[in-house]
C-alpha cells in the first residue's frame, strides 16, 4: 500500500489547457514537496510546502497543501510542451528525515 | 545545477556478476540516499546515510550494500546480480536547514539491466 497516492497516473492534454494533479495520504506530514522528472534525468525540486492550507505560486504552477496536512495539489495553467514530465509528490513525516514518494503522474502536453 | 554524479548511466550485465554503482556529490551534504525506481511505482528508499561511517537500510529490502567512508562518496554494491535487480537506481543528497526538510538533489540515475 502506497503511503502517498497520486492521481491521475497519466494525463495528456493540448497546449494551452489547464491541468491538476493530486497527492493524497491518510498520514500527516510536516512538509510536502513536488518534484518533476524528465526522461533520463533525476527528479528536480519544484516546491516545498510547510504550512497547512498554504498556497504557493510559481509562474504558471500553483501548489496547495491541505489544511490537515494530508494532501496536496499541483495546478498548471496554460500548459506548455515544456511542462511534460513525471510529477512526483513526496511527504516528510514529523521527526523523520526520510521522504516517502508517490508513484507519480506522467504529464504529456501536446503542441 | 546539482553537483551530484552517478556512474555508470547504463549497465547491462549477466547474472552472478558483482557490480558497484558510484555516486559522488561536491556539495558537502551529510545526508545521502539510494532510491530504486520502476515504471508506475513510487521511488523506494533502499539505503541512506547521515554521515561518514553511518549507513542504514531503507524501507524496501535490498540485497545491495553501501558504504560511506568519505562525505562525498556513497557507492552501492551488488555482490551477485540477478534479473530481479533490473531497475533504475537514483542517488540523492540533502542538506537540511531549519526545522523543515531540505531539497533532495538527485543524480541522473544508473539504469541496471541484469540478463
Amino acid at each position: 500500500t502506497q503511503l502517498l497516492e497520486q492521481s491521475p497516473q497519466f494525463l495528456s492534454i493540448q497546449e494551452g489547457e489547464n491541468l491538476t494533479v493530486y497527492c493524497n495520504s491518510s498520514s500527516v506530514f510536516s512538509s510536502l514537496q513536488w518534484y518533476r522528472q524528465e526522461p533520463g534525468e533525476g527528479p528536480v525540486l519544484l516546491v516545498t510546502v510547510v504550512t497547512g492550507g498554504e498556497v504557493k505560486k510559481l509562474k504558471r504552477l500553483t501548489f496547495q497543501f491541505g489544511d490537515a496536512r494530508k494532501d496536496s495539489s499541483l495546478h498548471i495553467t496554460a500548459a506548455q510542451p515544456g511542462d511534460t514530465g513525471l510529477y512526483l509528490c513526496a511527504g516528510a513525516p514529523f521527526n523523520d528525515y526520510k521522504l516517502s514518494f508517490g508513484a507519480g503522474t506522467t504529464v504529456t502536453v501536446r503542441a | 545545477e546539482a553537483d551530484i554524479y552517478q556512474t555508470p548511466r547504463y549497465l547491462v550485465i549477466g547474472t552472478g556478476k558483482k557490480i558497484t554503482l558510484e555516486c559522488s556529490q561536491t556539495m558537502g551534504h551529510d545526508k545521502m540516499y539510494w532510491y530504486q525506481q520502476d515504471p508506475g511505482m513510487e521511488l523506494h528508499l533502499i539505503h541512506y546515510s547521515y554521515g561518514v561511517n553511518s549507513t542504514e537500510k531503507g524501507d524496501l529490502s535490498s540485497e545491495s550494500t553501501v558504504s560511506r567512508i568519505r562525505t562525498e562518496h556513497f557507492p552501492l554494491t551488488l555482490e551477485s546480480a540477478r534479473p530481479s535487480h533490473t531497475s533504475q537506481y537514483l542517488c540523492a543528497s540533502r542538506a537540511d536547514r531549519g526545522p523543515f526538510i531540505g531539497e533532495l538533489f538527485f543524480g541522473e540515475g544508473s539504469r541496471l539491466t541484469v540478463l
